[in-house]
């Protein structure tokens, strides 16, 4: 089955460094890349989408530059944070998305990140 | 965009009962809906998906229901077991885009 692999699992940072976080397709080409931020107790929140090759598009009050996403091939979208501030601290996860047939999309998610800037 | 709660409601229920989550959806052009399940700290895991032209699917002990006319789905797991217990979430697709619903933390008791 398709499988997504996010890395790394999770990080400690300092505030104002960058945090860059990695999801691979392993076995499948996604058409699409999809990053969501998820705080405790709550739903995921949808950040951005991205499709290879072009930029991301961002949700409606998610800062771009603050949030970068590189979608450089087929398998592999990279999600960083700068300048992380404690407010950032988070679980972000990814998922994969491609066209099975005309009508049927798969979703598949990695495993997530928890992101804790001090 | 999808409603998204900012807490998450619990339903408890006993071991060997049958449990029934719920989900509401505003996009009426909404057109795929999956439900996964999350366990603490974990990514979401697929249980089990509807096409908008199905009002029902069955799996292994779970059944989505669809009901497009007040945009509401549910799950329902049949004989709850304590490897139930976690956070079930509706993912809503629109133009090929997945939000999700608000969520539901299901606590399994002896």
């Amino acid at each position: 089955g398709a499988v997504v692999s996010q890395h790394p699992s999770r990080v400690i940072c300092k505030s104002g460094t960058s945090v860059k976080i990695e999801c691979r397709s392993l076995d499948f080409q996604a058409t699409t890349m999809f990053w969501y931020r998820q705080f405790p107790k709550q739903s995921l929140m949808l950040m951005a989408t991205s499709n290879e090759g072009s930029k991301a598009t961002y949700e409606q009050g998610v800062e771009k530059d603050k949030f970068l996403i590189n979608h450089a091939s087929l398998t592999l979208s990279t999600l960083t944070v700068t300048s992380a501030h404690p407010e950032d601290s988070s679980f972000y996860i990814c998922s994969a998305s491609r066209a099975e047939t005309a009508m049927n999309y798969g979703y598949t998610f990695g495993s997530g990140t928890r992101l804790t800037v001090v | 965009g999808e409603s998204v709660g900012l807490h998450l409601p619990t339903l408890s229920v006993q071991e060997g009962d049958n449990s029934i989550i719920n989900c509401a959806y505003s996009n009426s052009a909404s057109d795929y809906f999956i439900w996964y399940k999350q366990e603490s700290g974990k990514g979401p895991q697929f249980i089990i998906d509807i096409r908008s032209n199905m009002d029902k699917r069955q799996g292994q002990r779970v059944t989505v229901l669809l009901n497009k006319t007040v945009k509401h789905l549910s799950l329902q797991i049949a004989a709850t077991q304590p490897g139930d217990s976690a956070v079930y979430f509706c993912g809503i697709d629109s133009w090929g885009k997945l939000q999700f619903g608000a969520g539901t933390q299901v606590v399994v008791t002896p």
